[in-house]
């Protein structure tokens, strides 16, 4: 069963850091492509990251280039995401999803949720 | 950067009836168009790809149409889990893929 689960969100304050992890199973992780995609009520969804096979190929969303880094361990079949210099406005549930083919995505995670707070 | 809008906002249907979502982008994105249900706490679900190519395991039920910056998420007969959160993204032209902001179908 292909399945992605997110870990390491949390209460933040503004300025701080946090690391997200997004664990592959039922696939191999190497012959994908992935991404993470964020959700908010106002903003509702907005892709934010991907991250090719290799790992050598990466794209950013403006809204948090220079702040994230995306990474991926293949041996470990795991994605991540360290996010740095967290604002207010990064609180949001965040998804990792399998790119299909830089396309579409499928599965997603069942995300973990951020709070950016003071 | 693409800006996906879809509308309505929100759409009462009553069960067994047809629901027709529409998606515009605000260029070309040729048919690089999908669909996804959300359900409330749950991820979003890939129901459509390719603009009109059903995603493994969605029922035909579920049909998407269009091509260009018009496309349509047409569901028939619908059921009580159909009531939820759809969403068009296209994947044209990217970074960034983008998403529209949502229609909400409900009873």
């Amino acid at each position: 069963q292909v399945q992605l689960v997110e870990s390491g969100g949390g209460l933040v304050k503004p300025g701080g850091s946090l690391r997200l992890s997004c664990a592959a199973s039922g696939f191999s992780l190497s012959d994908y492509y992935m991404s993470w995609i964020r959700q908010t009520p106002g903003k509702g969804l907005e892709w934010i990251s991907n991250i090719s096979r290799g790992g050598k190929t990466i794209s950013y969303a403006d809204s948090v280039k220079g702040r994230v880094t995306i990474s991926r361990d293949n041996a470990r079949n795991s994605l991540y995401l360290q996010m740095n210099s967290l604002r207010v406005e990064d609180s949001a549930i965040y998804f990792c999803a399998r790119d299909v083919s830089y396309s579409w995505f499928d599965p997603w995670g069942q995300g973990t949720r951020v709070t950016v707070s003071s | 950067e693409i800006m996906m809008t879809q509308s309505p906002a929100t759409l009462s249907v009553s069960p067994g009836e047809t629901a027709t979502l529409s998606c515009r982008a605000s260029q070309t994105v040729y048919s690089n168009l999908a669909w996804y249900q959300q359900k409330p706490g749950q991820a979003p679900r890939l129901l459509i790809y390719g603009a009109s190519s059903r995603a493994t395991g969605i029922p035909a039920r579920f049909s998407g149409s269009g091509s260009g910056t018009e496309f349509t998420l047409t569901i028939s007969s619908l059921q009580s889990e159909d009531f939820a959160v759809y969403y068009c993204q296209q994947y044209n032209k990217w970074p960034p893929y983008t998403f529209g902001q949502g229609t909400k179908l409900e009873i």
